[in-house]
């Protein structure tokens, strides 16, 4: 069974960029969320995708978007990039979207960078 | 308002000893589910247990043991005779009725935890 895995691993961006990273769910998974964990913090909820739709979102602007692909795998966009993005991304998939019982598991992470 | 306090940031033991972390939830639901995750060095969110609130059994996995008590709304985990292989950041989380509409896991803090040779 093939974890979450999730690409690039680092990352180094200007302010005012935009970056791509990319989130391939586990095998048998077809929801994916996104979540943002800054130094020190806990992972805050960014939004999740089922069906290739957004499902659910957190307080993040709209400048965080996302895309799910038919073979479940995910991209977090974010356009012009401020200092306080840089954290650590991590991508979860779980098997359905709308169940408390579910499990998400977690990617490795993209540790971003902003300069 | 759905809330998870994990009021320990960082605790130091020497291997073998026992440890104890905290975790105290907020919810208004009646129906949620309690999680810990364990994040090492690499940053990668491990998952160790899930409990629904319908099942105060207390839950033993090797080394591990979870203490579920909803009349405290406090979900501790305990890690008997600690090994260094076990420093990381801790994480308890909630996910409710509402928040597992849109998917959101709801996170403490978190603790470090540093095991000492």
């Amino acid at each position: 069974e093939t974890g979450v895995t999730q690409s690039p691993t680092h990352l180094i961006k200007t302010r005012g960029q935009q970056v791509t990273l990319r989130c391939s769910s586990q095998s048998g998974h077809n929801t994916v969320s996104w979540y943002q964990q800054a130094l020190g913090q806990g992972p805050q909820f960014i939004f999740q995708y089922y069906r290739e739709e957004e499902n659910g979102r957190g307080n993040f602007p709209p400048r965080f978007s996302g895309l799910q692909f038919p073979n479940y795998s995910s991209e977090l966009n974010v356009n012009a990039l401020e200092l306080d993005d840089s954290a650590l991304y991590l991508c979860a998939s779980s098997s359905t979207p709308l169940r408390a019982t579910d499990t998400q598991y977690f990617g490795p992470g993209t540790r971003l960078t902003v300069l | 308002a759905q809330k998870v306090t994990q009021a320990q940031t960082e605790i130091s033991v020497v291997e073998k000893e026992d440890v104890t972390l905290d975790c105290v939830y907020e919810t208004r639901d009646t129906t949620y589910y309690l999680f810990w995750y364990k994040q090492p060095p690499s940053g990668e969110l491990v998952f160790l247990i899930r409990r629904n609130s319908f099942d105060e059994q207390n839950e033993i996995s090797g080394r591990y043991s979870w203490n579920f008590q909803k009349s405290t709304s406090s979900f501790n985990f305990t890690i008997t005779a600690s090994q260094v292989v076990d420093s990381a950041v801790y994480f308890c989380a909630l996910s409710d009725v509402k928040s597992s509409n849109t998917g959101k896991l709801i996170f403490g803090q978190g603790t470090t935890l540093q095991v000492k040779p």
